[in-house]
């Protein structure tokens, strides 16, 4: 599977813009772009992903470099609920039976938010 | 909908007891996963299923085994609990691009 890194951590300010950062040199065609997060004591909860263009959902923003070897996500306003471990992973496209269909979690970074 | 639910929330378990978790989905969702998390750490892949009657091993599938009979439900089976297996378990389904998790169970082997 394809790699991403991320920084360990991260701080931003409650009501600010929050850029986190995901860097993936190896990307191949075929793979998306997912991010999830993990709040304190919780499963992971999917955030958003793509493929190539920029994405936009209720949660967040998905901005991907015009090579795809890197991508941010984007917290518009951060509240002290945004602190969580936000993961990138990357995803094969399924095909067929949906046996490349396994998400690979790394550290992923922390955010934390501060009032 | 409830989602994916997980049971139990905690367990403790000593060394050489066996134990199932149950892990649940009513989302008719085909593809379900177990994963594993370790304090400070991402989560592992121990095993998955495509389908009801299909499953294969994930990263760190030694000391489980799973079953897929229907479509709902994916238990996790720990035969002989040793001290390494105590985490904290996820299940998840997903029927295309997103992944639904449970709550977790936390295992501790004692």
């Amino acid at each position: 599977d394809a790699k991403t890194t991320q920084p360990n951590s991260m701080e931003s300010n409650e009501e600010e813009p929050v850029h986190l950062p995901c860097n993936h040199s190896t990307i191949s065609g075929t793979d998306y772009i997912h991010w999830y997060r993990q709040l304190p004591s919780q499963g992971p909860e999917y955030v958003i992903h793509g493929l190539t263009s920029n994405v936009n959902n209720r949660m967040a923003s998905l901005a991907i470099a015009e090579d795809r070897k890197s991508s941010t996500l984007i917290l518009h306003r951060a509240t002290l609920r945004d602190a969580a471990v936000y993961y990138c992973i990357l995803r094969e496209k399924q095909i067929g039976t949906g046996a490349n269909s396994k998400l690979t979690f790394g550290k992923g970074i922390t955010l934390s938010v501060r009032p | 909908n409830a989602g994916v639910t997980q049971t139990p929330k905690f367990r403790i378990l000593k060394i050489g007891q066996s134990m199932t978790l149950q892990c649940t989905q009513d989302m008719n969702h085909n593809y379900m996963y177990w994963y594993r998390q370790d304090p400070g750490m991402g989560l592992k892949l121990i095993y998955y299923s495509v389908g009801a009657g299909i499953t294969d091993k994930g990263e760190v599938p030694n000391g489980y085994n799973v079953s897929r009979s229907t479509t709902e439900d994916f238990p996790l089976r720990l035969e002989l609990a040793a001290p390494s297996q105590t985490s904290v378990y996820f299940c998840a389904s997903s029927y295309n691009y997103g992944y639904t998790f449970g709550s977790g169970t936390r295992l501790t082997v004692v």
